[in-house]
């Protein structure tokens, strides 16, 4: 049973472009959750999508940022017009069902932005 | 606003030493507490996750306890190795609110 899937797992973007980072939950999990830990600073929830739903949202920047979670598919995070604010390490984490289970993070994708 | 602190910052130690990792949270309506493992470059793993009707969870040389009532929760680590030299993170459900994590080393 592979873990949680994150690609790339590398990405250099020059400032203005746009970054999408994919990450493939755990086989039989539906919920995904994204968080970003910036450098010497702790992780932050970014945003929990169930199938086809954006749950909640709340640590979403306002503008350039968002994620789906199609049906089919692995669940993405865009970021349109990267600025280099934006480097950082993206986590993606799984589980079965919100709040009671174990939470299982990706390896992340490391963002760099030139 | 639930806001989750985690002492030290940074912990040496010699092998075989048992030790104690603190955490705390400002809200005590959590759903759960879980201790995560973050090795450098790498995702995080997870230690224990203890619910919140419950007051601890071990797994082999660790434990963790959960005090709610008093916003706070420890993780032991019993005869420390340099293979658990890591990042140790604490978050609190259901959301998952990280503290900055304690980082050990555990020196031959």
């Amino acid at each position: 049973n592979a873990g949680v899937m994150q690609n790339p797992r590398h990405l250099v973007r020059r400032r203005g472009q746009e970054a999408r980072l994919r990450c493939s939950p755990m086989k039989g999990h539906s919920h995904v959750y994204w968080y970003r830990q910036l450098p010497e600073e702790g992780l932050k929830f970014m945003v929990y999508l169930q199938k086809e739903n954006i749950i909640d949202e709340s640590g979403m920047p306002k503008e350039r940022f968002s994620a789906e979670f199609p049906k089919e598919g692995p669940s993405i995070l865009r970021i349109q017009q990267v600025v280099r604010g934006d480097s950082a390490a993206y986590f993606c984490a799984s589980s079965p069902e919100h709040s009671g289970n174990t939470i299982y993070f990706g390896e992340g994708s490391w963002l760099t932005v030139v | 606003k639930q806001e989750v602190t985690q002492i030290p910052a940074a912990l040496s130690v010699p092998e075989g030493e048992n030790l104690v990792l603190n955490c705390s949270f400002t809200d005590s309506a959590i759903y759960n507490l879980q201790w995560f493992r973050q090795d450098p470059g790498k995702g995080l793993t997870s230690l224990l996750l203890i619910q919140s009707s419950q007051r601890e969870q071990t797994s082999g040389r660790l434990n963790a306890s959960l005090d709610k009532s008093s916003g706070r929760s420890t993780l032991y680590i019993a005869a420390s190795q340099p293979g658990d030299s890591a990042t140790y993170l604490c978050a609190v459900g259901p959301k998952l609110v990280f503290g900055k994590g304690t980082k050990l080393t555990v020196n031959p």
